[in-house]
């Protein structure tokens, strides 16, 4: 079975320093996996994604994650806040080669403020 | 292009009364689901559909009715809404096998 985990709830940075939201998983399979960023009373938009071919990740926006297997992580980065990056963040992991067997599991979130 | 569109944004409900929430995408998706978010659970599945005529159960479908009758519909149907189904509730959409999805912006449900 997979799950993931998003080991902090709540980060708070100051603007124009870095960003780091962690991620873990677990999969028997060789997942996929995504980053979600939820602006208030807004849906999920897609960040970024890693799909088995180059560990590093770019994404939208200037953020960008790294895939380490060893470790089973998936951490989201960004080498200089905005205030703009003030949102939820959700690191998603997908199992299965065809739908009808596709399993998303969504992290339970990471909120994060920006200091000006 | 609209995407993937919600309505009603708000609804507030009476415990043991029905409703349904529309979700349309005009993206020509084969793939849709319905989530709901709860504080501090992330987003669970509750219902989904590869295609026209096609649905199946996802983690929480208790209480919870789907149709896909068109590529571009996938309404969600409360049958006899209780206090527990308070929540917001996403549509996404997505292209194929480990596509990105695509969200609407939520309808926000009350049941008292």
């Amino acid at each position: 079975a997979q799950s993931v985990t998003q080991l902090d709830s709540h980060v708070s940075v100051s603007e124009g320093t870095p960003v780091l939201l962690r991620c873990n998983y677990s999969s028997s399979y060789s997942p996929s996996l995504f980053w979600y960023v939820q602006h208030p009373n807004k849906g999920l938009q897609l960040l970024l994604k890693y799909t088995s071919a180059a560990t590093l990740v770019k994404g939208i926006n200037g953020f960008e994650a790294e895939f380490k297997k060893s470790e089973t992580s998936f951490h989201l980065t960004k080498p200089s806040a905005h205030m703009s990056d003030a949102a939820e963040y959700f690191c998603v992991v997908s199992e299965g080669s065809s739908f009808g067997n596709e399993k998303l599991t969504f992290g339970t979130g990471t909120r994060l403020t920006i200091i000006p | 292009n609209a995407g993937v569109t919600q309505t009603p944004k708000f609804q507030v409900l009476k415990t043991g009364q029905s409703m349904t929430l529309q979700c349309a995408q005009d993206m020509n998706h084969e793939y849709m689901s319905w989530y709901r978010q709860d504080p501090g659970m992330g987003l669970r599945l509750i219902h989904y559909s590869v295609g026209a005529g096609i649905t199946d159960q996802g983690e929480v479908p208790n209480g919870y009715n789907v149709s896909r009758s068109t590529t571009e519909d996938f309404p969600l149907r409360l049958l006899s809404a209780a206090p527990s189904q308070t929540s917001v509730y996403f549509c996404a959409s997505s292209y194929g096998v480990h596509s990105p999805l695509h969200f609407g912006n939520g309808t926000r449900l009350t049941v008292t």
